[in-house]
């Protein structure tokens, strides 16, 4: 079974467009997370979210909206959808407790392109 | 904010050479891990590093988590076609409540049958 599972891998859509990105965990991790990969490879948290509470919300356009309905889910939407949004889309998760908890474990990840 | 320089940004091996990159951070980290993305794919740990000293070694890789606890390196040994890949080092961001990785800004290791 897949750790960390994200649908689609891929979206392309036009400018303007609002779209979901999911994302499945069944490692019964309590954080998880969503990262930005741009062009150059560089990756970026976006969000992240423990136990359902969003706790760390970085400099991202309101325009993107996680949502958490449980622990081993977390959903990211995007309204209005412009050109520079066009990047890799990365889920992770962690525990919470033990001695690897600062270990992180990531998705397949999910490439949008806004033609 | 914390930032890892990681070295070097690109890499071009003949198979079977033995391979070494290293990041560096202006501040400690208690733990650094190191990543590997295969092309169109997320990554993948490859070793966690938990206490200053430690060497760790995960077949042909071996990682190593400075005394300093400010840098850190992978060596790949042997390397085979499948090495090819983007290796990261991480560790976490202590500013942030609840530890999101600092990612380096990659090495990219390219190796010719």
């Amino acid at each position: 079974d897949t750790a960390v599972s994200q649908t689609p891998k891929y979206l392309v859509t036009q400018m303007g467009n609002d779209k979901s990105i999911k994302c499945e965990q069944n490692l019964g991790h309590d954080t998880m997370y969503w990262y930005k990969q741009d062009s150059k490879k560089f990756l970026k948290i976006m969000f992240s979210y423990n136990n359902k509470e969003l706790i760390i919300n970085e400099t991202v356009p309101n325009r993107f909206s996680p949502k958490s309905p449980d622990k081993a889910h977390l959903n990211l939407h995007i309204n209005s959808l412009e050109l520079g949004d066009s990047a890799v889309y990365f889920c992770a998760c962690k525990p919470y407790w033990g001695t690897n908890k600062e270990t992180q474990y990531f998705g397949p990840g999910t490439r949008l392109l806004v033609l | 904010g914390q930032q890892l320089n990681q070295s070097p940004q690109s890499m071009f091996i003949q198979e079977g050479e033995d391979v070494s990159m290293n990041c560096t951070s202006s501040s400690i980290f208690n733990t650094w891990l190191w990543y590997k993305q295969d092309p169109g794919e997320g990554p993948v740990l490859l070793i966690a590093l938990y206490k200053a000293g430690e060497l760790t070694s995960n077949g042909r890789l071996t990682a190593q988590f400075g005394i300093t606890r400010k840098d850190s390196f992978l060596n790949i040994s042997a390397s085979i076609p499948s090495d090819v890949g983007i290796y990261f080092c991480a560790g976490p961001n202590y500013g942030g409540s609840q530890g999101n990785l600092i990612f380096g800004k990659g090495t990219k290791l390219s190796v010719k049958p």
